[in-house]
């Protein structure tokens, strides 16, 4: 079993829908939780970072970390054509092992117009 | 520049020839990472850099990866005797510092296919 679980998908939704990206993880030592967006072709950019346990919330993008059930979700209103990407979790320990990122698999997101 | 760049963006090479792939990241950048990213799946650490050390190989999968980053900005990564296996998207990033709290900006990758 990896350390982090996502499902590819692909996830399709109409535009306007709310969309909800999870994953799950094994580690308690993770502490630092992120999401990256990926476009097609390009590197992994940064969306959404969150330390430790609680929601945070930016525009249309709110993440969620629930470090009981270590299960963190991102949840994306209103979804645009332009949010059409693959987005990866990934997270990191505390201390000195947080530089190194674990990702996810990805999830696969197309936002039909 | 702007972000993290990568050469080349692709490459292709034969079983058992050397490759080698340049990363050149943010100029203020002092820690630059390696990761491998197979079809389908995450990126997976291989190397770090603060500076030119290099506290961290964990992740390079065999002796025959190995990489340099001399004076602290442009790193290598360097693949000796490439097997089919090897074939990914390699791709670099960089942040201001080492911490968990820092931003890892992803460059473009280089697609290596090895045939």
């Amino acid at each position: 079993q990896k350390e982090v679980e996502q499902d590819p998908g692909p996830l399709s939704v109409p535009e306007g829908a709310i969309v909800s990206l999870n994953c799950t993880y094994s580690n308690s030592a993770f502490q630092y939780f992120m999401w990256y967006r990926q476009y097609s072709r390009k590197g992994p950019e940064l969306l959404m970072y969150t330390y430790s346990s609680g929601n945070k919330e930016d525009g249309r993008f709110t993440a969620q970390v629930d470090k009981s059930s270590k299960y963190i979700s991102l949840f994306i209103r209103d979804s645009q054509p332009s949010d059409s990407a693959t987005y990866l979790c990934a997270m990191s320990p505390g201390g000195a092992g947080s530089y190194q990122l674990t990702f996810g698999k990805g999830t696969k997101l197309s936002v039909i117009p | 520049g702007a972000g993290v760049s990568q050469s080349p963006r692709y490459k292709v090479t034969k079983r058992g020839q050397d490759v080698t792939l340049r990363c050149d990241p943010i100029s203020s950048h002092a820690t630059l990472y390696w990761y491998q990213q197979a079809l389908g799946q995450g990126p997976e650490f291989l190397t770090y850099f603060n500076y030119e050390a290099q506290p961290d190989k964990s992740g390079l999968p065999s002796d025959r990866f190995s990489a340099e980053r001399p004076e602290g900005s442009i790193s290598t990564l360097t693949i000796q005797r490439t097997e089919q296996r090897d074939s990914a998207m390699y791709r670099c990033a960089s942040s201001l510092d080492s911490g968990g709290q820092e931003t890892q900006y992803f460059g473009p990758g280089t697609r290596l296919l090895v045939l």
